[in-house]
């Protein structure tokens, strides 16, 4: 069984530009989240669907962030214009369902970005 | 709201045991995960636990109290492949994961 796929592995951009990051999560698994993780420390969820609704965004600094998936599968993630302190990994993580106990999330190797 | 604590780094040799400890303070609890994460790779799920108690699953175990807001995930029989960051996750009254920052384990031969 194919695991979560991101794309691109890394980016390197200039501050202002705008980026985009790609997610195909485990076939089958409804609930999909982008989260952002920083050197040393946890991730931190940016947000999190249910199918193709966002269901959590509270996390999402939505000035500059914004985040698809359309047709509950498949998702991006863009960053418009991007600053200096978006440089982190985000990954993308996938489970079953959420809203239950067990909820084991099954992550993507994540992107790493670094804008300079 | 939630706070979740554990050891920033951990050194110890291989073939022996470590302890990684992880305390919390949540309002609402729906379960504890650790996830093993190597550097530069994605976390991997290791356990889950929602009662007390300790689970164990071949060289790795983890506790849970409850009542204390105190897991620990013991590795036992090191490996150098176990060179990596452990993190805790709390699930909390709304089952979104609350992250812990990781600690750093470092093996020696």
């Amino acid at each position: 069984e194919a695991g979560v796929v991101q794309s691109p592995r890394y980016k390197i951009i200039e501050k202002k530009q705008p980026v985009a990051f790609w997610c195909n999560p485990i076939s089958g698994h409804n609930t999909l989240y982008w989260y952002l993780q920083n050197l040393g420390q946890g991730p931190e969820l940016l947000i999190r669907y249910e199918n193709e609704e966002a269901v959590d965004d509270s996390q999402l600094p939505k000035d500059r962030f914004s985040a698809e998936r359309l047709k509950g599968v498949d998702s991006t993630l863009k960053i418009q214009p991007a600053e200096l302190g978006d440089s982190a990994v985000y990954l993308c993580a996938s489970s079953l369902e959420s809203g239950v106990s067990y909820n084991e999330q099954f992550f993507g190797p994540g992107t790493r970005l670094t804008v300079l | 709201g939630q706070n979740i604590d554990q050891p920033t780094e951990m050194t110890a040799t291989e073939g022996a045991i470590v302890q990684i400890n992880c305390t919390y303070q949540t309002s609402g609890f729906n379960g504890l995960f650790w996830y093993q994460q190597h550097a530069g790779e994605a976390p991997t799920f290791l356990s889950y636990n929602v009662l007390d108690g300790l689970e164990e699953k071949g060289r790795f175990s983890s506790f849970l109290s409850r009542s204390k807001g105190y897991s620990y995930l013991l590795l036992k029989e090191l490996q150098m492949k176990d060179s990596a960051s452990y993190l805790c996750a709390l699930m909390d009254s709304n089952y979104q994961l609350i992250w812990g920052a990781g600690t750093k384990l470092i093996i020696k031969p």
